[in-house]
């Protein structure tokens, strides 16, 4: 199994809600990114996992929380976001180590903020 | 501060026409080096690859890349390019640290090929 998966989809959401994205992947990964894309732009790595530890927060702002409760899950907790933070939201899953570089994306989770 | 720059923003190709897509690194150590590729509505997935050893590789698609570290490039080519190669295309390079890694991507270069 080659999939990363993204849940939902989709995802409406105001200013005050508190939401979650969440990303699976059954590739025995150990590593576990989030990026944040914008339209015709290159993701921008948010965060990085590296057996179920928080390695690189990219300076994101505390709105944003990530979670890894095991190897093959990865959530994104959302809360206060602001109309900017709308993007698509990437998860991603590699090997750690040389292995990075090789990296399987997820269909992502398209994200506005009204 | 490591870099990756590509070079065109926006590329036009009739179908049959070859492609070449530049990209260019600034870092001086050792490097290893992607090509990524976002077709319409799908995934971003790997396209080629290089680590060492043969400095062209070859990917899925017909594509290749030739890695010239005299010139810090990796440019992404293909000989006869199709109407499904429409996409965006991004170079990237790995970083390695001892608590993790991570990617570093190109502006990318949105493809488009005409029938």
């Amino acid at each position: 199994d080659t999939e990363v998966t993204q849940t939902p989809k989709h995802l409406v959401m105001g200013m005050t809600n508190k939401k979650s994205l969440k990303c699976e992947q059954h590739m025995g990964h150990r590593a576990m990114y989030w990026y944040k894309q914008k339209a015709k732009k290159p993701p921008e790595l948010m965060f990085v996992y590296s057996y179920e530890k928080l390695s690189i927060n990219e300076s994101v702002p505390s709105r944003f929380s990530p979670e890894c409760p095991n190897s093959s899950l990865l959530n994104l907790h959302l809360h206060a976001l602001q109309p900017e933070d709308s993007a698509l939201y990437l998860c991603a899953s590699s090997q750690p180590g040389q292995g990075v570089g090789e990296q399987y994306f997820g269909p992502g989770t398209r994200l506005t903020v009204t | 501060a490591q870099s990756v720059s590509q070079h065109n923003h926006h590329v036009i190709l009739s179908e049959a026409a070859s492609l070449e897509l530049g990209c260019n690194y600034s870092y001086g150590g050792t490097v290893n080096l992607f090509w990524y590729v976002q077709y319409p509505g799908q995934h971003l997935q790997l396209l080629l690859k290089y680590f060492s050893g043969d400095p062209l590789v070859k990917g899925i698609k017909g594509f290749e890349a030739e890695f010239i570290k005299s010139k810090f490039s990796f440019n992404l080519r293909k000989p006869s390019v199709q109407w499904s190669d429409t996409a965006e295309y991004f170079c990237a390079v790995s970083r390695i640290y001892n608590q993790g890694g991570k990617l570093i991507f190109g502006q990318g270069t949105e493809l488009s090929v005409k029938p």
